[in-house]
């Protein structure tokens, strides 16, 4: 099983609004990341979690708000939000040694209103 | 820091022909490893092959293949017998074997790629 599933596909939301979004994998990966992804551009990095604690935060604003509750999923939390925030979300999984190419979800689409 | 290039942004192929992706990197480090992703409208980025650096044999993936230059930093992808499912964006992708997953995956900026049928 290669899969990383993320829900919801679509999301529209207002800047007032709290939402989240899911992300699960059971390849047995214990690295899981969050990345952004404008039209047409390479996905940025926001967030890694490695052995279910952050080890990365790419200096992301606070209205975005990770969780790794276990080794299997990944939240991503959004309050307040802002226009430009709107993006493709993808979430990612890989070892954490070795063989460490990622894996990644269909992606969130996010429309903040 | 690791920089990734892709300097075409948009290529097409006519359908059961062969077309070649460039893609060039810096670093300075001698052990990390190079991919090359795909991502069609469905959105999903799907990894198409994979390099080690230290491996000097060029990766194969049934009709997909590579072009390791390491002296040159150079990583091409040739698609072979290509498929209208083949049109998508392609993203070269380089990453430190230092740090594990620690280590960013610095992407290039992507090449379009259409297929004629």
């Amino acid at each position: 099983d290669t899969e990383v599933t993320q829900t919801p596909k679509h999301l529209v939301m207002g800047m007032t609004n709290k939402k989240s979004l899911k992300c699960e994998q059971h390849m047995g990966h214990r690295a899981m990341y969050w990345y952004k992804q404008k039209a047409k551009k390479p996905p940025e990095l926001m967030f890694v979690y490695s052995y279910e604690k952050l080890s990365i935060n790419e200096s992301v604003p606070s209205r975005f708000s990770p969780e790794c509750p276990n080794s299997s999923l990944l939240n991503l939390h959004l309050h307040a939000l802002q226009p430009e925030d709107s993006a493709l979300y993808l979430c990612a999984s890989s070892q954490v040694r070795g063989r460490t190419e990622a894996f990644f979800g269909q992606g969130t689409r996010l429309t903040v209103v | 820091a690791q920089t990734v290039t892709q300097s075409q942004p948009e290529m097409s192929v006519q359908e059961a022909e062969t077309v070649t992706l460039s893609c060039t990197y810096d670093t300075s480090e001698s052990d990390y490893y190079l991919f090359w992703y795909k991502q069609p409208p469905s959105r999903q980025m799907i990894l198409v092959i994979r390099q080690e650096a230290y491996k000097q044999q060029n990766a194969t993936e049934n009709r997909f293949s590579v072009n390791f230059q390491k002296a040159a930093k150079s990583f091409s992808l040739k698609i072979s017998d290509s498929q209208l499912g083949d049109a998508a964006m392609y993203f070269c992708a380089y990453r430190s074997a230092l740090a594990g997953a620690n280590s960013k995956l610095t992407f290039g900026k992507g090449i379009t790629l259409s297929v004629r049928p």
